[in-house]
């Protein structure tokens, strides 16, 4: 079947360090793999995602790596914000699917 | 441009009831789904319509209905509300149905069963 797993929160750091959010997936065939952030009070925001295997995402200085051989798809910062606080989900959707398999999320706190 | 708009964003309800709750999505996109959260189980997948026809559903009872009309806008109906029915409710449109192609969230109904 399919599913995600990604670590368990609640994370709290400090402004400025290194964040990583681990996540693996399991899958049939080729899944996307998506990174979706959810503020307080607000929906699911699109944050990075990749559709193959080594394809990199990246936006607002966070990254993630397709990886096939481990499959993971762990979320890295090089220095997060106290805007940055929020839950962070790991998704996947199958290559012609029209529906994702999320993880349980992860909170992020980040305090000044 | 207006993005995807949930009514209402909150919700008490009964034992027993049901609701109906509606989603406008952006304009243009044709597929909308729906996605249940709660605490416990996380995002699970409800269902997801294309052009007025259900397309894919996930793994709930028949309580859970939904429908599109020709607009594209979407109403999903819950009867005899459980307590386990409480959950933040989101919808999601997009172009295409294809969740590659991305999808737009909105912010959610929160509904109470009480």
């Amino acid at each position: 079947g399919n599913s995600v797993t990604q670590m368990e929160g609640p994370v709290t750091l400090s402004e400025e360090a290194f964040l990583t959010i681990n996540c693996t997936y399991t899958a049939t065939g080729y899944p996307s793999l998506f990174w979706y952030v959810q503020y307080p009070g607000e929906g699911l925001q699109l944050l990075l995602k990749a559709t193959k295997a080594d394809d990199k995402g990246s936006n607002k200085g966070f990254e993630a790596t397709y990886r096939k051989e481990t499959t993971s798809f762990h979320l890295e910062k090089g220095s997060v914000q106290v805007s940055d606080s929020a839950v962070y989900f790991c998704a996947l959707s199958r290559n012609t699917g029209n529906q994702f398999y999320f993880g349980t999320g992860t909170s992020l706190t980040v305090i000044p | 441009k207006a993005g995807v708009t949930q009514t209402p964003r909150y919700l008490i309800k009964t034992r027993g009831q049901q609701v109906t709750l509606s989603c406008s999505p952006i304009s243009g996109h044709r597929s909308v789904s729906w996605y249940q959260q709660t605490p416990g189980q996380g995002l699970q997948f409800l269902f997801e319509y294309f052009s007025e026809t259900q397309r894919n559903k996930g793994n709930f009872p028949g309580r859970f209905s939904g429908r599109q009309f020709s607009n594209s806008r979407s109403e999903m109906n819950v009867s005899t509300l459980e307590l386990g029915d409480s959950a933040l409710y989101l919808c999601a449109s997009s172009l295409r149905t294809d969740a590659n192609y991305g999808y737009t969230f909105g912010s959610g109904t929160r509904l109470t069963v009480v």
